[in-house]
C-alpha cells in the first residue's frame, strides 16, 4: 500500500441495507477524515479522528458512524442507506500539526436504490 | 453551510493565458489551502497559505491572502490543457479541534488546447 486507499471503488446498494466503506493509510498519518461529494456542494465532513481511539462529528454526521480502532484504519459504515446518501465519499488522512495539508483517496462512488 | 466559496463557478481559458480563481470566506482562519480535483479522482493538494502570509508562489501557481477581506485568489500562470480541473479553496478555522477542513464548492477550469 502507498498513501491512502479506498475500496469498494463503487457500489451500488438496496435502501435499508447495511455498508461498510473502507479506508486505510500506511503513512502512520494520526488525524482522518470522511468526506462526502455532492455536485455543486464541494465536500462536506461526515466525520473525523484526530488520532486512533477517538472520533468526532462534522459538518453532516446523521446516518453514519465511524470506528478508530488503530492508526491505519477508518471505516466508515452506513446503519440502513438511504437515497439521499447516494453520493461520491472520500477518505482523507493529515500528519499531525496544524499547518499541514489532507491527503486524500481516490473516493467510493455510492448509489443508494 | 459551506466556509467558503469560489468565484467564477466555472471558467474556460486558450491554453497559454492566465487563470484567476477567487475564494471567501466568513470566519478567521489559520490558514487556507487549494486543492485540484480531476474528474472522478480524489483531491490533490497544491498549496498552503498560512493566516500570517500575504503571498505565496509555487511553479506556476501563485497564491494570495488577504485577512481583512477574507479572500483569496489563486493564479495559474501560463496554462495547459492539463491544467483542466476542478479548484477548491478550503478554511482550516481557528480553535479547530479536529484540525478539520471546510471546502468551497470549487471552480472548474477548462483549458483549450
Amino acid at each position: 500500500i502507498a498513501g491512502i486507499t479506498q475500496a469498494p471503488t463503487s457500489q451500488i446498494l438496496a435502501a435499508g441495507r447495511r455498508m461498510t466503506l473502507r479506508c486505510t493509510q500506511d503513512m502512520r498519518h494520526n488525524a482522518m477524515y470522511w468526506y462526502r461529494q455532492d455536485l455543486g456542494l464541494g465536500l462536506r465532513l461526515i466525520h473525523y479522528s484526530n488520532t486512533a481511539g477517538t472520533t468526532g462529528k462534522g459538518e453532516v454526521p446523521d446516518g453514519y458512524s465511524v470506528s478508530r480502532a488503530n492508526t491505519d484504519d477508518f471505516p466508515l459504515t452506513l446503519a440502513s442507506a438511504v437515497p439521499s446518501q447516494t453520493s461520491v465519499y472520500f477518505c482523507a488522512s493529515k500528519p499531525h500539526g496544524t499547518h499541514n495539508e489532507q491527503f486524500f483517496g481516490p473516493g467510493t462512488r455510492l448509489t443508494v436504490l | 453551510s459551506q466556509q467558503g466559496e469560489e468565484d467564477p463557478q466555472a471558467l474556460s481559458i486558450q491554453e497559454g493565458e492566465n487563470a484567476t480563481m477567487n475564494c471567501s470566506y466568513k470566519t478567521s482562519i489559520n490558514n487556507l489551502q487549494w486543492y485540484r480535483q480531476n474528474s472522478g479522482r480524489g483531491l490533490v493538494h497544491l498549496i498552503l497559505i498560512r493566516s500570517n502570509e500575504r503571498e505565496k508562489h509555487s511553479g506556476r501557481l501563485r497564491v494570495t491572502l488577504d485577512t481583512s477581506k477574507k479572500s483569496s485568489s489563486l493564479l495559474i500562470t501560463a496554462s495547459r490543457a492539463a491544467d483542466t480541473a476542478s479548484y477548491f479553496c478550503a478554511t482550516a478555522r481557528l480553535n479547530n479541534a479536529g484540525n478539520m477542513l471546510t471546502f468551497g464548492g470549487g471552480t472548474r477550469l477548462m483549458v483549450k488546447p
